[in-house]
């Protein structure tokens, strides 16, 4: 079946600082990735969609210019959290999608201290 | 706007039993409707995805049934493991926009 990666799958950070999270799809091309976010024993909460080659889609409250998302490629897509705070720390999952299914992630475990 | 809702929110149960699931949807018009699997601190894996012109689906011990007229889905397990306990989460797919909704999940425990 079709795998996502992504890395890293966990990462400490300092307050003020920013953090880039890749997600790929390592064995077919994703024209579109989605970002979650998933706070402790929540559902997941669509952050962002992003085709490859455009800008970004964010939900509403989403701050895209905390929140950078590239989609350079039709295998990785990145989210980079700017002047991370401890409130942004959370569970973030990405997923691939080629049509109607997706295929997602393992999640990357972010701690802002 | 779609809204997913999943009953029980937590369930515990002996091992042997079988189980049902129940995810309700607000908006009928969806593409398909996919349930998973998450472990603690882990991704999601998918376990089975109806189309919206199936009415069931079958892997292993599991089964997911989908009536769009009536807005639900159930996941079926039968004999029921401690290995199954995690979070099962199901996501209605919105028709044409391909976004899916996630419901909160239901918390399994299998106790031996």
């Amino acid at each position: 079946g079709a795998v996502v990666s992504q890395h890293p799958s966990w990462v400490i950070c300092k307050s003020g600082t920013s953090v880039k999270i890749e997600c790929r799809s390592l064995d077919f091309q994703a024209t579109t990735m989605f970002w979650y976010r998933q706070f402790p024993k929540q559902s997941l909460m669509l952050m962002a969609t992003s085709n490859e080659g455009s800008k970004a889609t964010y939900e509403q409250g989403v701050e895209k210019d905390k929140f950078l998302i590239n989609h350079a490629s039709l295998t990785l897509s990145t989210l980079t959290v700017t002047s991370a705070h401890p409130e942004d720390s959370s569970f973030y999952i990405c997923s691939a999608s080629s049509g109607a299914e997706q295929y997602f992630g393992p999640g990357t475990r972010l701690t802002v201290t | 706007k779609q809204e997913v809702t999943q009953i029980p929110a937590a369930l515990s149960v002996p091992e042997g039993e079988n189980l049902v699931l129940n995810c309700s949807f607000t908006d009928s018009a969806i593409y398909n409707l996919q349930w998973f699997r998450q472990d603690p601190g882990k991704g999601l894996t998918s376990l089975l995805l109806i189309q919206s012109s199936q009415r069931e689906q079958t892997s292993g011990r599991l089964n997911a049934s989908l009536d769009k007229s009536s807005g639900r889905s159930t996941l079926y397990i039968a004999a029921s493991q401690p290995g199954d306990s995690a979070t099962y989460l199901c996501a209605a797919v919105s028709g044409g926009s391909y976004i899916p909704t996630f419901g909160r999940g239901t918390s399994l425990i299998v106790h031996p």
